[in-house]
């Protein structure tokens, strides 16, 4: 089964530093990946995703990510942060099995 | 298009009443799926289907019933509401082909007291 695990599960920080949050998976065989943002008492939306070619995925607000297969990892940045960006962020990965497994998700607080 | 939408968005149940929650997708999606959220726990999958007339278990399928009689609709009910069951439940729905890509309704938030 897949499984995905997220670390620093809390992180705050200030207005204009760098932000990145670590994102592990265990599944063996192609993969989907994406990274989800849930704004305060919103929804979940989606941030980006990978399902192949370049590794270096770019999505909406200056987000990106970086697929590496060899360390199983779909990692999530972002140079400079803004206030806006306070929100619990998801990673999910798709084993081809039409679910997704999600992480436990990372809280950002972003200080003006 | 509303995309997913679900209804109620707030309830509180007294423990042991029962009630059913409503998704509906406006995309002709064919999987839709239903998960809870808890605070440190993340998104937990309960029952999802995979096409009108189907439905399978997820992560966390005890307490819950799902139907979906008709492809727009997944309904999750609960039979007898327990306080364990205080949650924010999410329905998603995806095309089920390609990148298997989930959109996200707005949410309900159930109360068991």
């Amino acid at each position: 089964a897949q499984s995905v695990s997220q670390h620093n599960h809390h992180v705050i920080l200030s207005e204009a530093a760098s932000l990145e949050l670590g994102c592990n998976y265990s599944y063996g065989g192609t993969v989907n990946l994406f990274w989800y943002v849930q704004y305060p008492g919103q929804h979940l939306q989606l941030l980006l995703k990978y399902f192949s070619g370049d590794p270096l995925v770019k999505g909406i607000k200056g987000f990106e990510a970086e697929f590496i297969k060899s360390k199983f990892s779909f990692n999530l940045r972002k140079p400079s942060v803004q206030w806006s960006d306070t929100a619990e962020y998801f990673c999910a990965v798709n084993g081809g099995n039409n679910r997704l497994a999600f992480g436990k998700g990372n809280q950002v607080v972003v200080i003006p | 298009n509303a995309g997913v939408t679900q209804t109620p968005k707030f309830r509180v149940l007294k423990t042991g009443q029962s009630m059913t929650l409503l998704c509906a997708q406006d995309m002709n999606h064919e999987y839709m799926y239903w998960y809870r959220q808890d605070p440190g726990m993340g998104l937990r999958l309960i029952h999802y289907s995979v096409g009108e007339g189907t439905t399978a278990k997820g992560e966390v399928p005890d307490g819950y019933n799902v139907s979906r009689l008709k492809k727009q609709n997944f309904l999750l009910g609960l039979e007898s509401a327990a306080p364990s069951q205080t949650s924010v439940y999410f329905c998603a729905s995806s095309t089920g082909t390609g990148v298997h890509e989930q959109y996200f309704g707005p949410g309900t938030r159930l109360t068991v007291t």
